[in-house]
């Protein structure tokens, strides 16, 4: 595809409900980055990717959430156990160089409500 | 800690009035200042990055400048398609800190009435 792609767009959980979100970034583009926004804020960094190694993931609130990206390029965001905090939406974004310096291009993001 | 204050937070201009939209920033070694816009429903949508103060860019009726402590977001003869929430990020080079993130302000909402 042209752009990032994010799925699913919605997701509605139960609390305490395991979630997994896909994103799938610009092909060969090697910094994925995921940023987590809340209604009126703006994006809050989660994790970062370069290629297949997760360098980065001071954002990351809680061990409920984990990141991965096994070969450098789908990944997946999992929240376990969800929370009503949880409700938000989560943004993905790809950059083509290593240095997260280069033009990021956003997907639609997810929005997920924790019910 | 890395900090971005945008200002205003909501932003109403008549079509044809020029405005500016401010960003202060405090950032230990700053890498890059963007400015990304964001439409209801979708992820941001990168406009510009600036690198050093000083330095100016332009597109359209959009032009983004820096200085050691403020970027402004210039929009100039908007038109009613310019009405959507201008979000500035700062990246920071900071030792011993993440290299990589964006620090994200909350916004600001442009609303353009034609």
């Amino acid at each position: 595809g042209a752009g990032v792609s994010q799925s699913p767009r919605y997701k509605v959980a139960k609390r305490g409900q395991d979630v997994a979100l896909r994103c799938d970034p610009i092909s060969g583009h090697v910094s994925l980055f995921w940023y987590q926004q809340a209604l009126g804020q703006g994006p809050e960094f989660l994790t970062y990717f370069q290629n297949e190694a997760q360098l980065d993931k001071s954002g990351l609130p809680s061990d409920r959430f984990f990141a991965e990206r096994p070969e450098g390029s789908v990944s997946t965001l999992k929240i376990q156990r969800t929370q009503q905090e949880d409700s938000a939406v989560y943004l993905c974004a790809s950059s083509q160089g290593p240095t997260g310096l280069t033009e990021a291009f956003f997907g639609q993001g997810t929005r997920l409500t924790v019910v | 800690e890395d900090q971005v204050t945008q200002s205003p937070e909501a932003l109403r201009l008549q079509e044809g009035e020029s405005s500016s939209l401010n960003c202060s920033y405090t950032v230990s070694g700053l890498r890059g200042l963007f400015w990304y816009r964001q439409d209801p429903g979708k992820g941001p949508e990168f406009l510009f990055t600036l690198y050093s103060a000083g330095e100016e860019k332009e597109k359209e009726r959009l032009k983004a400048t820096l200085t050691k402590k403020e970027s402004f977001l210039h929009i100039t003869a908007p038109k009613p398609e310019d009405s959507a929430t201008y979000l500035c990020a700062v990246q920071a080079g900071n030792s011993g800190g993440s290299n990589y993130k964006l620090t994200f302000g909350k916004g600001t909402l442009l609303t353009v009435n034609p």
